[in-house]
């Protein structure tokens, strides 16, 4: 079953402590992304991935670090620098960045 | 950075009706894209559109990409209840930047008529 996948779906974490998002894909896709989406909010781009140990900023990087050490996968840490961290967090890919994207279900972080 | 102006921002459907929204920039772009998001969920890929000119269906859904390439509109015809969420448009360029390659839109709110 192809397609992409985040982890968790719901997280809840401390004011101060760094979190790690999770997302996979199994579409053998070049690149890869990540947006925050606020409530009633479009969406924004964090950082995205045009091919494996090459990542570029987006809008909203500050607060947020990623790597990208497999093809396949493209996990998003939210630092303790981030001022207001709590957001709908959504991974995309696609075959490269000049072709349409594909989402993942998406995660719901909430910082107490 | 470029912007994408999708109207309207928000509209009620009664079962039946069709739908018509719109996006337009002031930048020319190369693909045109409608998703549409569930409450909760990712956005879902629904049409794209390649070539100026290009009028492509997916079922109940219509959507053309501008002839100016600055433009596309989404059409659904006989509503649904399943319908109602949050379409966005988006465009794709050939360049990167801080936007990445895609553009989104702010979004369509389509709810049900109380």
């Amino acid at each position: 079953d192809g397609g992409i996948t985040q982890s968790p779906k719901y997280l809840f974490r401390k004011e101060g402590q760094n979190v790690t998002l999770s997302c996979e894909q199994n579409l053998n896709h070049d690149a890869m992304y990540w947006y925050r989406q606020d409530p009633g909010q479009g969406l924004r781009l964090i950082y995205y991935s045009q091919i494996v140990n090459d990542f570029q900023k987006g809008d909203i990087a500050e607060g947020y670090s990623v790597s990208r050490e497999k093809k396949e996968s493209f996990p998003l840490t939210v630092t303790s620098a981030q001022k207001n961290p709590t957001a709908f967090y959504l991974c995309a890919s696609s075959i490269t960045v000049y072709n349409e994207q594909f989402f993942g279900p998406g995660t719901r972080l909430t910082v107490l | 950075g470029q912007q994408l102006n999708q109207s309207p921002q928000s509209m009620f459907i009664q079962e039946g009706e069709d739908v018509s929204m719109n996006c337009t920039s002031s930048s020319i772009f190369n693909t045109w894209l409608w998703y549409k998001q569930d409450p909760g969920e990712g956005p879902v890929l629904l049409i794209a559109l390649y070539k100026a000119g290009e009028l492509t269906s997916n079922g109940r859904l219509t959507a053309q990409f501008g002839i100016t390439r600055k433009d596309s509109f989404l059409n659904i015809s006989a509503s649904i209840p399943s319908d109602v969420g949050i379409y966005f448009c988006a465009g794709l360029t050939g360049y990167g930047g801080s936007q990445g390659n895609l553009i989104f839109g702010k979004g369509t709110k389509l709810s049900v008529k109380p």
